[in-house]
């Protein structure tokens, strides 16, 4: 079965990093793209970064671009998003998800439980 | 950016109902749209790729069709199980976005 699990959230102060981890389980982790979701608190999904099967290319929305760093370890299942510069708007459950298939133009299959991130003073 | 318009965002219906959701499209997406279903407090569930095929696992009560820009996602026989919220995603171009969200409610 393939299973994804999210950790590194949590509580810190505007301005600060933050970096999350997605460990996978159940599928070969270099045959994948990945990346992941965010769902502020009574609000909609919204798409924020992902990565290709290799690694070598990202993908960003643009209200973390320059802000935000996807990057995965395939030999361990790995994916991590590593948070700079975060504000209040980026407080949110972060979801990492598989993709289904190599390709970046594939859709979302398996999603993680999610990771709380809260950001204030 | 390419917008994702769904309606309605909310709906009421009872146990055995048949229902549809909408999604538009603000161009066209070469039938790169996913659907998934979300409970409260609970991680998305993926439910349809490609427009209309199923994914493994998603129960077949579940369907999806459309083309161009525009999209459904159709419910048959509604039970309790179902009543979540829904939301399309298209993945033709990045950033890959969503709709609004369509909550599914017991009338």
């Amino acid at each position: 079965d393939v299973k994804l699990l999210e950790s590194g959230g949590g509580l810190v102060q505007p301005g600060g990093s933050l970096r999350l981890s997605c460990e996978g389980s159940g599928f070969t982790s270099s045959s994948y793209g990945m990346g992941w979701v965010r769902q502020a608190p009574g609000k909609g999904l919204e798409w924020v970064s992902s990565i290709s099967a290799s690694g070598a290319t990202p993908f960003y929305a643009d209200s973390v671009k320059g802000r935000f760093t996807i990057s995965r370890d395939s030999s361990k299942n790995m994916l991590f998003l590593h948070m700079n510069n975060l504000t209040a708007e980026d407080a949110a459950v972060y979801y990492c998800a598989k993709v289904m298939g190599i390709a970046v133009r594939r859709p979302f299959d398996y999603w993680g439980q999610g990771t709380q991130v809260t950001v204030s003073s | 950016d390419i917008q994702m318009t769904q309606s309605p965002s909310s709906l009421s219906a009872s146990v055995g109902d048949r229902v549809t959701i909408t999604c538009r499209a603000s161009q066209g997406i070469n039938n790169y749209l996913a659907w998934f279903q979300q409970k409260p407090g609970k991680a998305p569930k993926s439910l349809i790729y490609d427009a209309s095929g199923l994914q493994s696992g998603a129960p077949s009560k579940f369907s999806g069709s459309g083309s161009g820009t525009d999209f459904t996602l159709t419910i048959s026989s509604l039970q309790p199980e179902d009543f979540a919220t829904y939301y399309c995603q298209q993945y033709d171009t990045f950033p890959h976005t969503f709709g609004q969200g369509t909550k599914l409610e017991i009338k």
